[in-house]
């Protein structure tokens, strides 16, 4: 078993829809949980960053943290075409080097 | 542009032949990764380093792959004799170390080199 886990999708919505992603991990020693967005054949880049549980919204993105579910979530309102993309959760320990582990990325495809 | 870059981006190589990867970080980060990434996976942590200091090194990366960073700042990824099992794409990623001035420790990544093993 992964020590995260992400449903590959692909989830397609229409466009203006609210897109849900989620993440369910393994060990409760994750602290920072982040979301990034990763372009076919392009590298991740940082959407959203939460450390420890609780919510945190920037823009049309809202990163939600429930430590003790061992679960993360990720909502985009207004979904745009232009969000159409691999979304990648990831969590690191405290002191660790910042070393990131990722799920395997949830492939969102939104329809204009 | 300031961002991370990485060298080349494409590489095609028979089996068996030797390839090496640069990276250049953003210049005030001392923190710079290696990650691979298959179709369809999420990133894996190979190694890392702390300036020239090479700090982790995850068991992926067998005696066939070495990584350095001579003077803290560009680094190489070199992989021996390669086989088809390596084909990937390969992603740097540099950061300030934790609680850097102003930073998150947060990760910015390269556009990544992609490997195509024959």
């Amino acid at each position: 078993q992964k020590e995260v886990e992400q449903d590959p999708g692909p989830l397609s919505v229409p466009e203006g829809a609210i897109v849900s992603l989620n993440c369910t991990y393994s060990n409760s020693a994750f602290q920072y949980f982040m979301w990034y967005r990763q372009y076919s054949r392009k590298g991740p880049e940082l959407l959203m960053y939460t450390y420890s549980s609780g919510n945190k919204e920037d823009g049309r993105f809202t990163a939600q943290v429930d430590k003790s579910s061992k679960y993360i979530s990720l909502f985009i309102r207004d979904s745009q075409p232009s969000d159409s993309a691999t979304y990648l959760c990831a969590m690191r320990f405290k002191a660790a080097g910042n070393k990131l582990t990722f799920g395997g990325g949830t492939r969102v495809l939104v329809k204009p | 542009d300031t961002g991370v870059s990485q060298d080349p981006r494409h590489k095609i190589t028979k089996r068996g032949q030797n390839v090496t990867f640069r990276c250049d970080p953003i210049s005030e980060h001392n923190r710079l990764y290696w990650y691979r990434q298959t179709l369809g996976q999420g990133p894996e942590f190979l190694t890392y380093f702390q300036n020239e200091a090479q700090l982790e090194k995850s068991r992926l990366l067998s005696d066939r792959f070495s990584a350095e960073r001579p003077k803290g700042s560009f680094s190489t990824l070199e992989i021996q004799r390669t086989e088809q099992g390596d084909s990937a794409m390969y992603l740097c990623a540099s950061s300030l170390g934790l609680a850097g001035v102003g930073g998150t420790g947060e990760l910015f990544f390269g556009e990544g080199s992609r490997l195509t093993v024959l």
